[in-house]
């Protein structure tokens, strides 16, 4: 069965300095997606990063890069030069199957504060 | 594009009430996604449609939850009789076929049942 798992509940960053938010994921599909949310306090979910299975490079978006390692089964954000607006919550998720409408789950989150 | 729209925005109602909570995808996408958002539990997936049809509602925690599709531009979430361990954020994402399928998601209701 799928699953999800963020073990980091919350996580502090210095301004400008880089953090890396961790998370597992299980499956027995060889074709499966990876991705980030963020979500801020206003409650808006937003789409960061995404990652296919059969992707040989990591992804990258602008400050964001995901470290995947597939036979870790890891899919690891990471953010670089830490901004203040980056304090939000951040959600891994997973969608089993290749395109063609599969479900999407997602772990527990990740709390990132960001100090000044 | 206006984005995924879900109405209302905010909900409180009394428990045993009837609550309906709508909302309507980006034009063109073909899945459409009811998920439940509380502290203890995070986001679940509640079901999901693809084209209109409900593909999985292994996630609708109980048969008081019934979801519908009537069309490509609207689905509705309805639970009745609202009970207090309903009260949750609920977001309605929509997707298209493509290659990564990224959600995006609306604004979400955010239902108090007391």
């Amino acid at each position: 069965a799928q699953k999800i798992t963020q073990t980091q509940p919350g996580m502090f960053v210095q301004e400008k300095e880089a953090v890396t938010l961790d998370c597992t994921y299980d499956t027995s599909d060889q074709s499966y997606g990876l991705f980030w949310y963020k979500q801020p306090s206003s409650g808006e979910m937003i789409f960061l990063i995404y990652q296919g299975s059969y992707d040989e490079q990591n992804a990258t978006e602008g400050r964001y890069s995901l470290n995947f390692q597939k036979a870790r089964k890891s899919a690891n954000l990471v953010i670089s030069a830490s901004q203040l607006g980056d304090s939000a919550m951040y959600f891994c998720a997973m969608r089993e199957g290749g395109t063609g409408g599969f479900k999407t789950i997602f772990g527990a989150g990740t709390r990132l504060f960001v100090k000044a | 594009d206006a984005g995924v729209i879900q109405s209302p925005r905010h909900e409180v109602t009394e428990m045993g009430q009837e609550v309906t909570l709508r909302c309507k995808p980006i034009s063109g996408h073909n899945s459409l996604f009811w998920y439940r958002q509380t502290m203890m539990r995070g986001l679940e997936l509640l079901i999901y449609f693809n084209n209109n049809v409900p593909i999985d509602d292994s996630g609708m925690p109980e048969d008081r939850f019934s979801a519908k599709m009537p069309n490509a531009s609207f689905s509705t979430l309805k639970i009745q009789p609202s009970e207090p361990r309903d009260s949750a954020v609920y977001f309605c994402a929509s997707s298209s076929y493509s290659r990564n399928e990224k959600l995006f998601f609306g604004s979400g209701t955010q239902l108090s049942v007391l």
